[in-house]
């Protein structure tokens, strides 16, 4: 059973297009993060949920909208793709409260190409 | 999050021990140290974590110094497939959460070779 999954894993896109990418994880999990990762290789937080209530919003563009319907689910929705969205986003589910919160379960990726 | 610092790259012979070394000198009383390893076209995977004491996993070992201001992940007996990226991780403790952000640097690549 794949403990977080991600679709689609490929997502190629024309500027200005918006799009979304879905997340689901069966661990039982309560906090759920989304991850971009540029083509240099660096990983960074965007954001995260507990319990369906935002706790990390880091320093995003108001394009990029997070929904999580049920604490099993964290989709991402990005209105008006640019060029500089292209990257590998990644899903993390985690369980809330001491070193639980940072031992963070990830999704296999899906890569967001923007032409 | 505390600063890791890692060596860009380090290189393993197949089945020997592989030891990774991280420095965090301004780590705080209260902060753990986490290791995940990302393969290549896959997302970050956990290792392991600690506080003070040695751990040891199915996966690897935790060797924290006794000042805590560094720490070396121990793969035992290194395969082809522990190539990664291995990312050694303070997460900032505040009131006793780091809310789960967590700070990934540059790592250490880890080629294992045959």
């Amino acid at each position: 059973d794949t403990a977080v999954s991600q679709t689609p894993k490929y997502l190629v896109t024309q500027m200005g297009n918006d799009k979304s990418i879905k997340c689901e994880q069966n661990l039982g999990h309560d906090t759920m993060y989304w991850y971009k990762q540029d083509s240099k290789k660096f990983l960074k937080i965007m954001f995260s949920y507990n319990n369906k209530e935002l706790i990390i919003n880091e320093t995003v563009p108001n394009r990029f909208s997070p929904k999580s319907p049920d604490k099993a689910h964290l989709n991402l929705h990005i209105n008006s793709l640019e060029l500089g969205d292209s990257a590998v986003y990644f899903c993390a589910s985690s369980s809330w409260g001491g070193g639980d919160t940072d031992t963070q379960y990830f999704g296999p990726g899906t890569r967001l190409t923007v032409l | 999050d505390a600063k890791t610092t890692q060596p860009p790259s380090m290189d393993c012979a197949e089945g020997r021990a592989a030891n990774l070394p991280c420095n965090h000198s301004t780590i705080s009383g209260n902060e753990y140290v986490y290791w995940y390893r990302q393969i290549h076209s896959q997302g970050p995977q956990y290792i392991i974590h600690g506080l003070k004491n040695n751990e040891t996993n199915e996966m690897a070992s935790l060797i924290i110094t006794e000042d805590r201001k560094s720490s070396t992940l121990i793969l035992p007996h290194a395969t082809l497939r522990d190539t990664a990226v291995y990312y050694c991780i303070v997460p900032f403790n505040a009131g006793g959460t780091s809310y789960g952000k967590l700070t990934f640097g540059q790592g250490t690549i880890l080629t294992v070779h045959p």
